[in-house]
């Protein structure tokens, strides 16, 4: 139980698109999703937190308008990158928590890997 | 300031060898702590959540110091398949996200 998938796993864009990550808890009922980013040798960087059906809290350095996320449902939230520049390029890994048991844990997503050319 | 900070190594080691892995921690109202395995280009996954009282799982060995605010990781009898990085996190009291260590980078050479 407790598995969560991410869509797509990688994905290759152009300079100034935008580009939408999907997160979704296939299992249980995700009360709080959270969004990572992390670079080449560097640790996983808390993007955002959101709770279903409530507006995000970015963290310090994240510009919220260029990173959207949407949490409509306690399944799916989706992050997306907007007019997507090269040092965007990153691997993002979700990741949920549920309620009860499953709130003592943070599960993760595959991650997906974003390169913009 | 980090809050979590880790010597990222690389530590590469025999099999068979026993390794630990040290993390500091700033804040000392972080509550909960863990650490976690991640593989090249994969998710992290969790390895142990670390307790006061210290816990062990197999060969691996976490434990937690409060008053000098740091986190260790024993691995003993170390196999080709721990080769990974290994990264702290903690969470702060009221809040609700991990923090993250760099991680340290573990090679078990044959």
């Amino acid at each position: 139980g407790a598995v969560v998938s991410q869509h797509p796993s990688w994905v290759i864009c152009k300079s100034g698109t935008s580009v939408k990550i999907e997160c979704r808890s296939l299992d249980f009922q995700a009360t709080t999703m959270f969004w990572y980013r992390q670079f080449p040798k560097q640790s996983l960087m808390l993007m955002a937190t959101s709770n279903e059906g409530s507006k995000a809290t970015y963290e310090q350095g994240v510009e919220k308008d260029k990173f959207l996320i949407n949490h409509a449902s306690l399944t799916l939230s989706t992050l997306t990158v907007t007019s997507a520049h090269p040092e965007d390029s990153s691997f993002y890994i979700c990741s949920a928590r549920g309620a009860g048991a499953l709130s003592y844990e943070q599960y993760f997503g595959p991650g997906t890997r974003l390169t913009v050319t | 300031r980090k809050e979590v900070e880790q010597d990222p190594g690389p530590f590469n080691v025999p099999e068979g060898a026993t390794v630990a892995f040290n993390c500091t921690y700033s804040n000392s109202a972080s509550q909960s702590f863990f650490w976690y395995r991640q593989d090249c280009r994969k998710e992290p996954k969790l390895l142990m959540s670390v307790y006061s009282s210290g816990n062990e799982d197999g060969r691996f060995t976490a434990q937690l110091n409060r008053a000098s605010q740091y986190i260790s990781l024993l691995i003993r009898d170390s196999k080709l398949s721990d080769s990974a990085t290994y990264l702290c996190a903690v969470i702060l009291t009221g809040a609700n996200n991990l923090f993250f260590g760099t991680g340290t980078r573990l090679t078990v050479i044959p």
